[in-house]
């Protein structure tokens, strides 16, 4: 159990494009999801907490613009990278916590495979 | 200080030995603790959450938390030349809104 899926695996895109990341729980509904992302060899970034309903909460210094995030149901969020650039290349992750257990996995989170992403 | 702190390592063992990994954090309200693997170019996977004070084991990882102390660490025992990767220290923040905070994770290397 506790499966999350991401789509793409990886993209490659031209400057100024937009790039649409999915992020699925396959079997458990997730209240929260995580979007990270991670630079070679260096550590995971929080960049937003997704809360199925309302609107993401950013950490500082990521652009809400730039970085759109829906989270429409208990098992979908939607990364959104608007105008890309390449610096903007790098390996976005999601996770997503379980909904509504006590004990004794609370709070566990839920990584999905990542997406690649490359801007030229 | 940081809020999760993981030396960075490489540590490095010989097969078959125990493998300890380290992390302290900041916040002492913090209730949520987890280790994650990460191998490279791929993305974390989650190994172990603990929750009470003292040992929990499951299979060869034993995570021992110490809220005390702010220490919480993983054993890994019969080290496995499949066990090299990254592993990742996450903490809860308090507070209710459980965001997790990550170390920058510690690099172990299994030698055969």
């Amino acid at each position: 159990g506790a499966v999350v899926s991401q789509h793409p695996s990886w993209v490659i895109c031209k400057s100024g494009t937009s790039v649409k990341i999915e992020c699925r729980s396959l079997d458990f509904q997730a209240t929260t999801m995580f979007w990270y992302r991670q630079f070679p060899k260096q550590s995971l970034m929080l960049m937003a907490t997704s809360n199925e309903g309302s609107k993401a909460t950013y950490e500082q210094g990521v652009e809400k613009d730039k970085f759109l995030i829906n989270h429409a149901s208990l098992t979908l969020s939607t990364l959104t990278v608007t105008s890309a650039h390449p610096e903007d290349s790098s390996f976005y992750i999601c996770s997503a916590r379980l909904f509504g257990t006590k004990s004794p996995n609370y709070n566990e989170q839920f990584f999905g495979p990542g997406t690649r992403l490359t801007v030229l | 200080q940081k809020e999760v702190e993981q030396n960075s390592g490489p540590l490095s063992v010989p097969e078959g030995a125990i493998a300890s990994l380290n992390c302290t954090y900041s916040d002492r309200g913090s209730q949520s603790f987890f280790w994650y693997r990460q191998y490279s170019g791929k993305s974390p996977e989650l190994i172990m959450s603990i929750y009470s004070n003292g040992d929990k084991e499951d299979g060869r990882f034993t995570a021992q938390l110490n809220k005390a102390s702010q220490y919480v660490s993983l054993l890994i025992r019969d080290s496995q030349p499949s066990d090299s990767a990254t592993y990742l220290c996450a903490v809860n923040k308090s507070g209710g809104s459980y965001i997790p905070t990550f170390g920058r994770g510690t690099s172990l290397i299994v030698h055969p």
